[in-house]
């Protein structure tokens, strides 16, 4: 069964703080690896993509790591904006377009 | 801007009817989903289409058929509404692994 692990949270951070959220798969044939956004009663959105070497978006930096099948999001400087619940994403099988997603981690950061 | 849209944003059913939930994507991706999404359990895969009829069934299709008669078109089908389908449908499309996400239907089923 390709699951996809992530701790639930909450994840109450005051605002300012860093916060590092971490993401188990158990396919190791996935190449295709993502960090998805979902506001409160909203659709899931893109985050970032997650490549091996590392990759950054401004306060938001992915980092893979294949052979222990080990994902991680780091935001810095946490905005009331960023509360949201974010979701772990990796492709089922190489090249199969479909997507397995992890329950998410629901992110609140307080004034 | 590339759009996913899903026909209804809440919809009330009678246990036992059919449901029709319609979505449409102008992004000519070859690749259309359905989830739906439940506290504690996250997206669950109900159907995928890789072509204009075309389908294939995900993780969870009991009780659910799909059509796509049109590239732009994936419909989801309740051939016959049960409360346990009251969930949050949730439509994508994509022309690889980026997922794009219609806004989602809230389905109560009474």
């Amino acid at each position: 069964r390709k699951e996809v692990e992530q701790d639930p949270g909450p994840f109450n951070v005051p605002e300012g703080a860093t916060v590092a959220f971490n993401c188990t798969y158990s396919n190791s044939a996935s190449q295709s690896f993502f960090w998805y956004r979902q506001d409160c009663r909203k659709e899931p959105k893109l985050l970032m993509s997650v490549y091996s070497s590392g990759n950054e978006d401004g306060r938001f930096t992915a980092q893979l790591n294949r052979a222990s099948q080990y994902i991680s999001l780091l935001i810095r400087d946490s905005k009331l904006s960023d509360s949201a619940t974010y979701l772990c994403v990796v492709e089922s099988g190489a090249g199969s377009y479909q997507l397995t997603f992890g329950k998410g981690t629901k992110l609140s950061v307080i004034p | 801007d590339v759009k996913v849209t899903q026909s209804s944003r809440y919809l009330v059913k009678r246990t036992g009817e059919k449901v029709f939930l319609e979505c449409v994507q102008d992004m000519d991706h070859e690749n259309m989903f359905w989830y739906r999404q439940d506290p504690g359990l996250g997206l669950r895969l109900i159907y995928f289409s890789y072509d204009v009829k075309m389908k294939e069934k995900g993780d969870i299709p009991e009780g659910y058929s799909v059509s796509r008669e049109k590239k732009e078109r994936f419909s989801l089908i309740l051939e016959s509404a049960s409360t346990n389908q009251t969930s949050m449908y949730l439509c994508a499309s994509s022309g690889g692994t980026v997922y794009t996400f219609g806004s989602g239907t809230r389905l109560t089923v009474v």
